[in-house]
């Protein structure tokens, strides 16, 4: 079964320190993993996805299959960075559908 | 564009009764998924649309079912409510048949319903 875990529900760093968030998964086969933001009274938006190794808003995230983990990183957080994140992992492909399954979720509070 | 509608943003029902939450996929979409979250957990996922047929199904009863119209938009409808069906149901809207990551999925904001 497809699994994502994020094991910290709620993360608080300082202004200006590192920040990272934790994620990992079980998936049988090779999987897509992503990352989705909600900021305050705004909707779930994709941050980053691991197949465009891509930074967004500084964030970073690689996948380790050996760790099975997906973590996001971030050097130096800023108070725009406070917000609801989910890590997300695509499903298998079925009759060309697939599915996300998301973790929990962590809520990072960046204080000044 | 106003990217993925929902409506109505807020129900409340009591037990017993039948929703329907509906939902308008972003322009130039023609996949739209449906996720319930209940409180302090990570959307799940409950089905899939495309082509006006279900493809794919998450782990929920035959309570909930769903529907999509010519045009996209869909609906996602629950008979029999429970209390356990109080969560906030979110559509996505993706173009294509799949939702991998050449798909990006669009959320709406949301229908908060809420069973007594």
């Amino acid at each position: 079964a497809q699994r994502v875990t994020q094991p910290e529900k709620l993360l608080s760093v300082f202004k200006g320190a590192p920040v990272e968030l934790k994620c990992n998964y079980s998936y049988s086969g090779s999987p897509e993993l992503f990352w989705y933001v909600q900021y305050s009274r705004q909707r779930l938006q994709l941050l980053l996805r691991h197949i465009s190794r891509e930074s967004i808003k500084g964030f970073t995230a690689d996948l380790n299959k050996g760790e099975t983990s997906f973590h996001l990183k971030k050097p130096f957080a800023q108070e725009e960075d406070s917000a609801m994140y989910y890590c997300a992992l695509s499903g298998p492909l079925v009759q060309g559908a697939q599915k996300l399954v998301f973790g929990q979720g962590t809520r990072l509070t960046i204080n000044p | 564009d106003a990217g993925v509608t929902q409506s109505p943003t807020h129900l409340i029902k009591t037990r017993g009764q039948q929703v329907t939450l509906r939902c308008s996929p972003k322009s130039g979409h023609d996949t739209v998924s449906w996720y319930q979250q209940a409180l302090g957990q990570g959307p799940q996922f409950i089905f899939q649309y495309y082509e006006e047929e279900e493809r794919q199904r998450g782990n929920f009863p035959d309570r909930f079912s769903g529907h999509q119209f010519p045009n996209y938009s869909s609906e996602l409808n629950v008979n029999a409510l429970l209390l356990g069906d109080s969560a906030l149901y979110l559509c996505a809207s993706s173009s294509g048949l799949s939702g991998r990551a050449d798909n990006e999925q669009f959320f709406g904001p949301g229908t908060r319903l809420t069973v007594l």
